[in-house]
């Protein structure tokens, strides 16, 4: 299985600043037709989770463009520019390229 | 406006069976596959099952495979989860989501214990 890692907690960050939450594949998500199969999801305290965005760095619909995904085939990050109150929660990644579906362990991000 | 809910949920003694629904609507439900997905009391997400559109094609992990089953009626636009031996391991919040992960229900919480 594709195992996914994510540090548990992220720096408290003032609101206003930028934040990148980072996310590690133990396998290549690129697949044959180019595209790599990463998804980024905030679940905010309460909520079900949300997805923000998929394919590595494409935004889902509605999703602020102040969230950007990057990355390589194993290594991803999510940056969240001029961070507000209300981003606040756990952020998860998954990976899609192959079966089983896996997840990161998520990331907490706190605000100052 | 997509919305699913799922329902079901409840208390079952380990070795017990349950059943867990997924109302669709909003969109058009047998164009898309489905998926139900977990997260534990730890808050880790973990992928239970996923059926094609049509039905016909499923798939699960090892740590519910023989256990689970995953089904849907496309004309009932309702995906279901058939669950049976369950352990306390699969204590939960049950959520169904469409493919691609893009939309979430507000999940439905299992709990096994004696």
């Amino acid at each position: 299985d594709i195992v996914i890692t994510q540090d548990e907690l992220s720096n408290p960050v003032t609101s206003g600043e930028s934040v990148s939450i980072s996310c590690r594949s133990s396998k290549s998500l690129l697949y044959k037709d180019g595209k790599t199969y990463l998804n980024w999801f905030l679940q905010r305290p309460g909520q079900s989770p949300q997805l923000l965005i998929y394919l590595m760095s494409t935004r889902a619909s509605g999703v602020s463009d102040r969230f950007s995904g990057s990355g390589s085939g194993t290594d991803f990050t999510l940056e969240i520019s001029r961070v507000k109150a209300e981003d606040v929660g756990v952020y998860y990644c998954q990976q899609l390229v192959e079966y089983p579906r896996t997840f990161g362990g998520g990331t907490k991000l706190e605000i100052k | 406006e997509v919305m699913l809910v799922e329902s079901g949920g409840g208390l079952v003694k380990p070795g017990g069976s349950l059943k867990l629904s997924c109302a669709a609507s909003g969109f058009t439900f047998s164009s898309y596959a489905m998926s139900w997905v977990r997260q534990t009391p730890e808050k880790r997400l973990e992928w239970v099952a996923t059926i094609s559109s049509g039905g016909s094609y499923t798939y699960y992990p090892d740590s519910v495979k023989g256990r689970f089953t995953i089904s849907r009626d496309n004309a009932k636009n309702t995906l279901y989860l058939q669950m049976s031996s369950l352990r306390s391991e699969d204590t939960a919040m049950y959520y169904c989501a469409r493919t691609g992960f893009d939309y979430w229900g507000q999940g439905t919480t299992l709990t096994v214990s004696s």
